[in-house]
Formats: C-alpha cells, sequence, structure tokens
C-alpha cells in the first residue's frame, strides 16, 4: 500500500477567494502525479496528468506543480466560483499499471 | 462513444448472496481497474488487469474476484456477500496517462 496523503481534508472559502491544497507521495519509483475533480454523484475526472520534475500545469483558473524529488504536488484555483465545489483527488502512480489515491480534499465555495 | 459503463447501476443483495459487477470500455484501452469508495476512505483498489486474460490485486481483493476475458469487459464477483461489502464501485480504464471512470455501482448488502 502506497501512501498518498491530502490536505487539508475539507476547506470552505467565500466566492473569489484562491486557494491551494497538497498532496505527498513517495518519493520512489515515480512514475506520474494525477489530480481529478469529483463532483457528488458524478464519477471523477481528470484535471492533470504530471510525470516530471518541476512540471507545471493550467487549465483556466486551476494550476497544478509537482516536486518529485521530495514528494509533493500543489494544486491551486484562482478567484474560487461555487461550481468549483467538488473534492479533488490525487494519485500516485509508480508502475504505469493502477493509481494510489489519497482520500481527497473536499472544497466548498460559498457566494 | 460511451466511454466506461457499468451493469447495474444500484443493487441490494443478502449476506451470502452472489452477484457480478460488469464493466465495459469502447475506448480499447488496456488497462483496467475496479474500486470501491467508502465514506472517509477514499478510492481503494480492489483487483485490475493489465490486459486480456491478465488479473491481479490491488489494495483490498479478499472477497472479490474478477475476469478479463476480453479486452473491453473486465466483470467484479462476489462469491458470498458481506455487510462489510456495502460500498460504491467504480470501474476505470485508462491507456497511457488518463484513467476514465465508470458513473459506480451502489451496492448495499443486508
Amino acid at each position: 500500500i502506497l501512501n498518498v496523503e491530502q490536505s487539508p481534508q475539507s476547506l470552505h472559502v467565500q466566492e473569489g477567494d484562491s486557494t491551494n491544497f497538497t498532496c505527498s507521495f513517495p518519493s520512489s519509483n515515480f512514475y506520474a502525479l494525477h489530480w481529478y475533480r469529483w463532483e457528488t454523484a458524478k464519477s471523477p475526472k481528470a484535471l492533470f496528468v504530471m510525470t516530471l520534475n518541476g512540471d507545471e500545469k493550467k487549465k483556466g483558473r486551476i494550476s497544478a506543480t509537482l516536486n518529485t524529488k521530495e514528494g509533493y504536488s500543489y494544486l491551486y484555483i484562482k478567484g474560487s466560483q461555487p461550481e468549483d465545489s467538488a473534492t479533488y483527488l490525487c494519485a500516485f502512480e509508480n508502475s504505469g499499471y493502477a493509481l494510489n489515491f489519497g482520500k481527497g480534499t473536499s472544497l466548498l465555495v460559498t457566494p | 462513444n460511451a466511454g466506461v459503463t457499468q451493469t447495474p447501476k444500484f443493487r441490494v443483495l443478502k449476506t451470502g448472496q452472489s452477484m457480478t459487477l460488469l464493466c465495459a470500455q469502447d475506448m480499447n484501452h488496456e488497462y483496467m481497474y475496479w474500486y470501491r469508495q467508502d465514506p472517509g476512505m477514499g478510492l481503494r483498489l480492489i483487483h485490475y488487469s493489465v490486459g486480456e486474460g491478465t488479473t491481479a490485486k490491488g489494495e483490498v481483493p479478499d472477497g472479490y474476484n474478477v475476469s478479463r476475458l476480453k479486452k473491453q469487459n473486465f466483470l467484479l464477483g462476489l462469491e458470498s456477500a458481506a455487510p462489510s461489502q456495502t460500498s460504491v464501485y467504480f470501474c476505470a480504464s485508462s491507456s497511457v496517462g488518463v484513467v476514465y471512470f465508470g458513473p459506480g455501482t451502489r451496492l448495499t448488502v443486508t
């Protein structure tokens, strides 16, 4: 079992606030780090897949960074909107076969 | 292109009954997975397959069996259901990179 830790467990911000979450993962045998967005009553949808140390990805107001040497990734949301409310999952891939998920960060954005 | 589909969407079983969950994907993906999701536990890998005819155990395989007779299908079986197997089950598939999830099956064992 590979330990993938996410913090905080939950977060409540006001519309317009910027926020960030952390994902910690084993620094050995790294293959890829995934971020998923999971809305209630739906299935997880991929945001980013990062493979290289120093990788930065951006999609609209959401961006992510990766540090494979120290084993962490940050997800940033700029100017949060109510529609950003969801659980954000990170997953560590060490073999190219299966993902090991963290427990997620639950984000609530209120108007 | 339906992506990943799961059958059934909901099911209630009595303790000791058996059932099979069906997952199908139409993206020609090599890899397929079964996860379960429980409150406070995140997604935990039950079994996975790296190609037709192959399967491997994940983090929580006990009480489940799987088969991948065709590339597009991945079956999850419960031989003798227990209340601890009450959960939401997600199937997923991938080729290289992004993993695509099915809509989930909500299983209750009474």
